[in-house]
């Protein structure tokens, strides 16, 4: 079975501080995608960034960074520099493969809220 | 952003009473899917359907149906509605290219209270 540990409920920091948003997952998969998705205050799902298990090359956009840690199931989430406009529940996911492109499952972490403070 | 939208956005209703939430896409994705939010829980899939008539059920379907008469309308109903079943509803969209599962995007919520 599939599940994703998100152990950090709620995080606070002071704006322009760095934060990190843990993500651990199971699976018994070999081959499996991970996603970040963004919950603003507004409601919205945002998504972030896709990662195949093929790929353990660490992502960078912006302010966002991705440590992608096959050794330790970790898909780890850096924010650089936060700001206000970060705050919000992050959803770390986890997505099985299906060859034959059938149904995707997807596990969702029950999301980390991240205030950022001026 | 993907040509989501849900109707209503939010919905107050009795226990009891039917309820349909519908979800409209203009991307002509195959896949469409209905999740809760809840507290302590993330997002949980309620049904999910892989063309038009083609539907399955997710982890946490008693109580709810759905159909899909048509690529871009995916309905949720709760047949009666109890108040274990006040949430938010989101909608989302896929669409996995052979071997490669795509991310979700997913529409912008319903908020239900069942009084």
């Amino acid at each position: 079975a599939q599940k994703v540990t998100q152990a950090q409920t709620e995080i606070s920091v002071v704006e322009k501080e760095d934060v990190t948003l843990d993500c651990v997952y199971e699976t018994r998969d070999t081959t499996y995608y991970l996603f970040w998705y963004k919950q603003p205050p507004s409601g919205e799902l945002v998504f972030l960034i896709r990662r195949n298990s093929f790929d353990e090359q660490n992502e960078i956009s912006g302010r966002y960074s991705w440590n992608f840690q096959k050794s330790t199931s970790s898909f780890n989430f850096t924010i650089t520099a936060s700001q206000v406009v970060d705050s919000a529940v992050y959803f770390c996911a986890l997505s099985d493969f299906r060859n034959s492109g059938g149904y995707q499952k997807v596990t969702f972490g029950i999301g980390t809220k991240l205030q950022v403070i001026p | 952003d993907a040509g989501i939208t849900q109707s209503p956005r939010h919905k107050v209703t009795e226990t009891g009473t039917p309820v349909t939430l519908r979800c409209h896409q203009t991307e002509n994705h195959r896949y469409m899917y209905w999740y809760r939010q809840d507290p302590g829980h993330g997002l949980r899939l309620i049904h999910y359907s892989y063309g038009v008539k083609d539907t399955d059920k997710g982890e946490v379907s008693d109580g709810y149906s759905v159909s899909r008469s048509k690529t871009e309308d995916f309905l949720l109903t709760l047949e009666s509605a109890t108040s274990s079943q006040t949430s938010v509803y989101f909608c989302a969209i896929s669409e996995p290219t052979s071997g490669s599962p795509y991310e979700q995007y997913f529409g912008p919520g319903t908020r239900l209270t069942v009084t």
